[in-house]
């Protein structure tokens, strides 16, 4: 199916693990995103991509590692994840024409 | 800085009535207003985009009014419907270089419509 695709839907994993979202586009997007959504917050960007192998921060990137090595696929990887990173996860991609969001992983740490 | 404030929060409203959302925002300089309906468990989906000399946009039952003078955005809908139930959130740009547009997200209207 074309569109853009989270993976997993939902997780839960302890303080100090190591998580990685994943996120993959069929339309060849150059742009991808990782937003972050939290109660009394809008979104805000993680990070994001103008295409393969080029990243860059956006407004809270710390804790947080990407990689673009395949311009369809975006993993976010939390390097050691601690509960202020409790959160929902979207990704994103988009053109000069607008955006287009994944329906998003809901992430829990305990 | 760059803020987007909406009103109210959160809005229950007739199914068929009538509503309109509020979005004020500061950002500046300004590009364009978004307008994003997002189901709850869904990503945003957008609804409108709106550039500084538009003053008005829709999209079916949608309706996206812009005053970049007062910096206030509002969206009507028109003869709400159950699936009109989701949050509403505004969007600003300060940037036309798409990709780094610095997009600043308010937090959203929940609006619920009962029968």
């Amino acid at each position: 199916d074309a569109g853009i695709t989270q993976s997993p839907r939902y997780k839960i994993t302890e303080t100090g693990r190591q998580v990685t979202l994943m996120c993959h586009q069929t339309w060849s997007h150059s742009y991808m995103f990782w937003y972050r959504q939290d109660l009394g917050h809008g979104l805000r960007l993680i990070y994001y991509s103008a295409a393969a192998d080029i990243t860059d921060k956006g407004e809270v990137p710390d804790g947080y590692v990407v990689s673009r090595s395949k311009t369809e696929n975006f993993p976010l990887t939390l390097e050691s994840a601690t509960r202020s990173q409790t959160s929902v996860y979207f990704c994103a991609t988009g053109t000069s024409y607008g955006y287009t969001f994944g329906s998003g992983t809901r992430l829990t740490v305990v | 800085k760059n803020q987007v404030e909406q009103s109210p929060q959160s809005l229950i409203i007739l199914e068929g009535k009538n509503c309109t959302l509020q979005c004020n925002y500061t950002v500046s300089p300004f590009s364009n207003l978004r307008w994003y309906k997002q189901d709850t468990g869904r990503g945003p989906v957008s609804l409108t985009i709106m550039t500084f000399s538009e003053n008005t946009k829709s999209n079916g039952r949608y309706t996206a009014t812009l005053d970049a003078d007062t910096k206030q955005s509002s969206l009507h809908i028109t003869a709400s419907q159950l699936s009109d139930s989701a949050s509403y959130i505004c969007v600003v740009s300060p940037l036309s270089n798409f990709g780094n547009e610095k997009l600043t997200f308010g937090t959203g209207t929940r609006l619920t419509i009962i029968p």
